[in-house]
């Protein structure tokens, strides 16, 4: 099974400034089934970032990812208030689908 | 509009059965698997397992594989998750998503993610 590690676990940001979350694989996985989503308290979580690199439907384009084998990167380039939640990645090969343990990213 | 719609949240004691709906509308349910994901209460998303509903094709994580039963009735759109004796450790919100898969252009390959999800279903176990 693909381990998917997530860094930082909390990520401490004033609006306005970037943030960078990173998700480390165990193995290689292939770009087209890495996606990211953002889940705020008593939500589901929502897709953010497919593909790797490309922006699901109604998503502004502050937010980029990047990556590929075993190296991913969400970014989100000036903070906004409604961008402070938790942040996770998410990987799917051989019929079987892991997450990556999240991170926050909070009001410093 | 495409939706997941999940039943209601349930508050059961250990032992006791379970079986948690997840009722799809606004595309064709049959043609896009279905995810469960839990949620312990303050952790992380975990990957449970899926189903095609077309041909009822499921597929489980390891560390949920014989401690859950994932089934859908197509005549309904509706996938379920089922357990046969509830334990305090399956306390947890339980997500459904749809699994959607996107041709790349000019490539053999699919994009592969979860775009739709339920509300989830809260699911207390407790004596």
């Amino acid at each position: 099974e693909i381990v998917l590690t997530q860094s930082p676990g909390t990520l401490s940001l004033s609006p306005g400034e970037r943030a960078t979350l990173s998700c480390r694989a165990s193995q290689s996985v292939s770009s087209s089934s890495l996606a990211w989503y953002q889940q705020k308290p008593g939500q589901a979580p929502r897709l953010l970032i497919y593909g790797a690199s490309s922006r699901a439907t109604g998503i502004p384009d502050r937010f980029s990812g990047s990556g590929s084998g075993t190296d991913f990167t969400l970014t989100i380039s000036r903070l906004e208030p409604e961008d402070f939640a938790v942040y996770y990645c998410q990987q799917y090969g051989s019929s079987r689908g892991t997450f990556g343990q999240g991170t926050k990213v909070e009001i410093k | 509009e495409v939706q997941l719609v999940q039943s209601g949240a349930e508050v059961k004691k250990p032992g006791e059965s379970l079986k948690i709906s997840c009722k799809g509308s606004g595309y064709n349910f049959l043609n896009y698997w279905i995810a469960w994901v839990r949620q312990m209460p303050g952790k992380g998303l975990e990957w449970m397992g899926i189903i095609y509903p077309g041909d009822s094709d499921t597929r489980y994580s390891p560390s949920f594989q014989g401690q859950v039963t994932i089934s859908a009735d197509k005549s309904i759109s509706t996938a379920y998750l089922q357990w046969d004796s509830l334990k305090a450790s399956d306390t947890a919100m339980y997500y459904c998503a749809r699994l959607t898969t996107m041709p790349i252009p000019t490539s053999l390959f699919y994009y592969y993610a979860l775009d739709v999800w339920g509300q989830g279903t809260t699911v207390t176990v407790s004596s």
